[in-house]
């Protein structure tokens, strides 16, 4: 398996601009997670999916992140409009539902600059 | 509020074993203790987890204590490649909530020649 994949790996844009992360879980697992992490808060969770259906977006910081899951096989996580402070590299994970190894698995995240 | 601490840096010879604390006086009886670290540039990867016995996998060993109020997670033979921010975190296992992890600042295992 490829494991979790994401993309861009790097993404630099203007204060302002929309960004769109994109995110494809291992195949067959459940549940799927965006995570962002800065040096000042350390890793935080956004928000995670059961079965394509958002279940907690309580750490979604504000209006301007939103976060998609239309099928199994792909998600995205949007800022619009983009600020500095969105900074941080933010990463996708996911794991199985029926069976429980305590493992998520992480992709290699996606680094954001805004300038 | 943490609900774990770590030491911020650890140093360890290759080849010997690194013993990584970890504090988490407030764990709940439902959770469990969690390590991943992650190695620059990269995603956290999973170590090994516990509720309250000791663990063994492959890559590592989790003792608890039996208070359950401080782990040491245990590389038996660190390498070069071991070098990494270790992160103890504490979380529900399995059902929906798991997976809200939250990872403070770690530490920092240095593994010198």
């Amino acid at each position: 398996d490829a494991g979790v994949i994401q993309s861009p790996r790097h993404e630099v844009t203007e204060m302002g601009q929309e960004v769109t992360l994109r995110c494809k879980p291992i195949s067959g697992h459940d549940y799927l997670f965006w995570y962002r992490q800065t040096m000042m808060r350390g890793l935080e969770l956004l928000i995670y999916f059961n079965n394509n259906v958002p279940i907690d977006d309580s750490g979604m910081p504000e209006d301007r992140f939103s976060a998609k899951m239309p099928n199994a096989s792909f998600s995205t996580l949007k800022i619009q409009p983009s600020e500095p402070r969105d900074s941080a590299v933010y990463f996708c994970a996911s794991r199985p539902g029926t069976e429980n190894t305590g493992e998520l698995f992480f992709g290699e995240g996606s680094r954001l600059t805004v300038l | 509020d943490a609900k774990t601490t770590q030491p911020p840096s650890m140093d360890c010879a290759e080849g010997r074993a690194a013993n990584l604390p970890c504090n988490h006086s407030t764990i709940s009886g439902n959770e469990y203790v969690y390590w991943y670290r992650q190695i620059h540039s990269q995603g956290p990867q999973y170590i090994i987890h516990g509720l309250k016995n000791n663990e063994t996998n492959e890559m590592a060993s989790l003792i608890i204590t039996e208070d359950r109020k401080s782990s040491t997670m245990i590389l038996p033979h660190a390498t070069l490649r071991d070098t990494a921010v270790y992160y103890c975190t504490v979380a529900n296992a399995g059902g929906t909530s798991y997976g809200k992890l939250t990872f403070g600042q770690g530490t920092i295992l240095t593994v010198h020649p």
